[in-house]
């Protein structure tokens, strides 16, 4: 069955460097998100993106956030100067986008969790 | 904008038991109600979607209805398993978005 895979599983950085999470959504997918959860809290929408664009985005999403689909298979998030309260799981999903991306379901994968120090 | 309260945070039950998880949203206008399982290191999966104009879904042991009206969800699981174990959170989308606004969960434990 087809499914999201996301790198690194862990990734410890240091506060200021950059990181670029790395998401495979599944193929014939078209509309791709990211999430992200800190620890005890509830999963928090960052980012929807579709035909190369950012469809819709959450207050969280500031400048230092990216993303950027490179290639045809990669879909990737971008943090430019990681703060300690980055630290969290980030979730990228997918969804066909049959009906606009609205009504479908989200496959999610296993998370990158991210470690700032 | 859309919150979404889940009841209780955390429940233990016996394995063979059925047993209902609540969730309440705020805003009515919801374009759909999702139940997501979410596994340590393992991400969320989908269990049901419910879409606006439905009341509840079916799949294998578990059920899950939606209220409009009185902004409310409900899960149920029959036969509880020892497998079923997880953190169920409940997710809706709200009208004209593409975001999941999530509850915090309900962490269950089925206990063999």
């Amino acid at each position: 069955e087809p499914e999201v895979t996301q790198t690194p599983s862990h990734q410890v950085t240091q506060m200021g460097q950059e990181v670029i999470l790395r998401c495979v959504p599944i193929s014939n997918h078209l509309y791709f998100y990211w999430y992200r959860q800190i620890l005890g809290q509830k999963v928090e929408f960052l980012v929807s993106f579709y035909n190369n664009e950012i469809s819709e985005k959450s207050e969280i999403f500031d400048d230092q956030f990216s993303v950027e689909r490179p290639d045809g298979s990669n879909f990737t998030l971008k943090i430019r100067s990681t703060k300690l309260e980055d630290s969290a799981m980030y979730f990228c999903a997918s969804s066909q986008g049959l009906a606009g991306g609205r009504e479908e379901t989200q496959y999610f994968g296993p998370g990158t969790r991210l470690l700032v120090l | 904008k859309q919150e979404v309260t889940q009841i209780p945070a955390a429940l233990s039950v016996p394995e063979g038991e059925n047993l209902v998880l609540n969730c309440s949203f705020t805003d009515s206008a919801i374009y759909n109600l999702q139940w997501f399982r979410q596994d340590p290191g393992k991400g969320l999966t989908s269990l049901l979607l419910i879409q606006s104009s439905q009341r509840e879904q079916t799949s294998g042991r578990l059920n899950a209805s939606l209220d409009k009206s009185s902004g409310r969800s409900t899960l149920y699981i029959a036969a509880s398993q020892p497998g079923d174990s997880a953190t169920y959170l409940c997710v809706g989308v709200g009208a004209g978005s593409y975001q999941l606004t999530f509850g915090k969960g309900t962490k269950l434990s089925v206990i063999p």
